[in-house]
């Protein structure tokens, strides 16, 4: 069954800090990995896109990786600002579908 | 540009009344779709259109109908609401569908409840 599984489900950090965010997948074929962020009250808002052929990429304080071996991404933030504290959606998409994980829901404390 | 606008931002109906969720995009997208968000579970997808006249039901279809009779309007219409249908929905939209690595905009969401 396609499956995309993201821990921990909640995370509570200080401002300044940095944390990683973990998505693992069972979809197959596997197109691509998406991460979104979504604020309270509003659409989730893309993040990154990353093909099987590549393993990081970056939005600004924003880096995830991708190991399309061991079926597992992870979003990384760094420097972590007030403004971060939102849910964080893995989606994979395969065999012309979206996959949507549960996310991460991340506060960002002063 | 406006991007994928939703209306209404809330709703409350009794059980059995209809309704209709709107989403109007000015992005010129091919791909047009509707999703409801539930505590605890990912997305799941109601209907999609891949063009203007062109419909087809996603993982959760029943209880709801579509249409696109245009690009930019692609309205879900709820026929007898049911206390299972409360839940947030969004409509996002893309280019194309086809392409792999299409970045998929979303609507800021419609709050349903059903009494």
């Amino acid at each position: 069954k396609n499956q995309v599984e993201q821990s921990p489900q909640s995370l509570i950090i200080l401002e300044g800090k940095n944390c990683t965010l973990q998505c693992n997948y069972t979809v197959s074929p596997f197109s691509n990995l998406r991460w979104y962020k979504q604020d309270t009250g509003r659409g989730p808002v893309s993040l990154t896109i990353m093909t099987f052929s590549e393993n990081t990429k970056s939005n600004g304080r924003y880096t995830a990786t991708l190991d399309a071996d061991t079926k597992q991404s992870s979003l990384h933030i760094t420097a972590s600002q007030l403004s971060d504290s939102a849910s964080y959606i893995c989606v994979v998409r395969g065999g012309g579908k979206l996959i949507f994980g549960q996310g991460t829901e991340l506060s960002v404390k002063p | 540009n406006a991007g994928v606008t939703q209306t209404p931002k809330f709703q409350v109906l009794k059980t059995g009344q209809s309704m209709t969720l709107q989403c109007a995009q000015d992005m010129n997208h091919e791909y047009m779709s509707w999703y409801r968000q539930d505590p605890g579970m990912g997305l799941r997808l109601i209907h999609y259109s891949v063009g203007a006249g062109i419909t087809d039901q996603g993982e959760v279809p029943n209880g709801y109908n579509v249409s696109r009779s245009t690009t930019e309007d692609f309205p879900l219409r709820l026929l007898s609401a049911a206390p299972s249908q409360t839940s947030v929905y969004f409509c996002a939209s893309s280019y194309r569908q086809a392409a792999t690595n299409e970045k998929l905009f979303f609507g800021s969401g419609t709050q349903l409840s059903v009494l």
